[in-house]
């Protein structure tokens, strides 16, 4: 079975550190990655997502997130975070065919102090 | 505007009683979703279903059950039988159409408390 590890469960920065999160997938074949993210007190919401091509995909925000197939990891980046990027973070992969039935990891709890 | 309701955002309920949670979407979407959130699991599937009259077991479906007797309608009901009914449930939609987007739109979810 597939299954997604996220390896911070909290995170704590001051405005401009740069930020990378941890993920790593189980799965062997093609997959789908995506990092969403849950502001406090919104909807969960597509930050970033790989399918093929180029393994360094940007999303919104200024966020990126480097597909590193022979790691199994699927990184989320930020060189400097802002107070507003405080949030919880999620990797979640899909396998082709899957019907959008995402796999999530734990999730990352970030908090940014100004 | 476009989007998924979910209705009760709170709710208690004491042990032994069966709870529905609503989820109706407006986005014409083909496939929905139940999620339970808990602090520090992450999101686990309870149940989906790619089109109407049609629904599928997720990996935690023990002690749930739903319906979808129509496209925008996915009522998810938590019966006697979970052990752990607690924990933060939240429902989602995506435009499958034969493709896979992984775009999963999200309610604002429902928060449940067995007292």
């Amino acid at each position: 079975a597939q299954s997604v590890s996220q390896h911070n469960h909290h995170v704590i920065l001051s405005e401009a550190a740069s930020l990378e999160l941890g993920c790593n997938y189980s799965y062997g074949g093609t997959v789908n990655l995506f990092w969403y993210v849950q502001y406090p007190g919104q909807h969960l919401q597509l930050l970033l997502k790989y399918f093929s091509g180029d393994p360094l995909v940007k999303g919104i925000k200024g966020f990126e997130a480097e597909f590193i197939k022979s790691k199994f990891s699927f990184n989320l980046r930020k060189p400097s975070v802002q107070w507003s990027d405080t949030a919880e973070y999620f990797c979640a992969v899909n396998a082709p065919g899957g019907y959008n039935k995402l796999i999530f990891g734990a999730g990352t709890r970030l908090a940014v102090h100004p | 505007d476009g989007g998924i309701t979910q209705s009760p955002k709170y709710l208690f309920r004491k042990e032994g009683q069966n709870v529905t949670l609503s989820c109706e979407q407006n986005l014409n979407h083909d496939a929905m979703y139940w999620y339970r959130q808990d602090p520090g699991q992450g999101l686990r599937l309870i149940y989906y279903s790619q089109i109407v009259n049609d629904f599928q077991k997720g990996d935690i479906a023990e002690g749930y059950s739903v319906s979808r007797e129509k496209k925008e309608s996915f009522p998810l009901t938590v019966t006697s039988a979970q052990k752990n009914p607690t924990a933060f449930y939240l429902c989602a939609s995506s435009d499958v159409q034969g493709r896979d987007t992984g775009e999963l739109f999200f309610g604002e979810g429902s928060r449940l408390t067995v007292l």
